[in-house]
């Protein structure tokens, strides 16, 4: 299957600091990707469509300024967790859908806000 | 939105046991994917299946995407099954967005 890279697998971060998260598309490009955010023990939650060349979309209920999306290239997109706070400690994870709509994940971000 | 609804949420089995998972969803769809998500976080692909059935070794899923729902059974089970499994579906018109289960715990005893 397509492979997609998430990077870094675990970051710890002081609170008020920004953390970017990369996630790449290795072997197709993909002018959508997704990211979700996954609270212990429970599903994943969409968070916002990154859109390559375009403004990325929004769930209700998350704030755009505070995750900065940017999807520079038909195969990368970044997250950008700007002012961390504690309660942004959380499972992020990144996906591509190819050609017929099958999405493969990138190998999710751990992140601990201290 | 669509709602997916996985049962039973949670599952124990006696290693070489077979089980039955289920994903009903409330409306048409055009993708369904099944998933197992390993103790670190990683989202395996198990089965793209918006219709019919596919097998894979042990693995084997089955959608009836008329009566909206899906199944994924494991035969034979072993420790290295255990996980969490998620149904995710794109309903008809969402764009590739997937919609996730609540998933199922399963946890396969030796």
């Amino acid at each position: 299957g397509a492979v997609v890279s998430q990077h870094p697998s675990r970051v710890i971060c002081k609170s008020g600091t920004s953390v970017k998260i990369e996630c790449r598309s290795l072997d197709f490009q993909a002018t959508t990707m997704f990211w979700y955010r996954q609270f212990p023990k429970q599903s994943l939650m969409l968070m916002a469509t990154s859109n390559e060349g375009s403004k990325a979309t929004y769930e209700q209920g998350v704030e755009k300024d505070k995750f900065l999306i940017n999807h520079a290239s038909l195969t990368l997109s970044t997250l950008t967790v700007t002012s961390a706070h504690p309660e942004d400690s959380s499972f992020y994870i990144c996906s591509a859908p190819t050609l017929n709509t099958e999405a493969f994940f990138g190998q999710g971000t751990r992140l601990t806000v201290v | 939105g669509i709602q997916v609804e996985q049962s039973p949420p949670d599952l124990i089995l006696q290693e070489g046991a077979n089980s039955t998972l289920r994903c009903n969803f409330s409306d048409s769809v055009n993708n369904l994917q099944w998933f197992h998500q390993n103790p670190w976080g990683q989202l395996i692909n198990l089965f793209y299946i918006p219709s019919g059935t596919k097998q894979n070794g042990r693995l084997s899923a089955t959608t009836v995407a008329t009566e909206r729902y899906s199944l994924l059974y494991i035969s034979s089970s072993q420790t290295t099954d255990s996980g969490v499994y998620f149904c995710a579906v794109v309903s008809t018109g969402a764009n590739s967005k997937l919609t996730f289960g609540k998933g199922i715990t399963l946890s396969v005893r030796p």
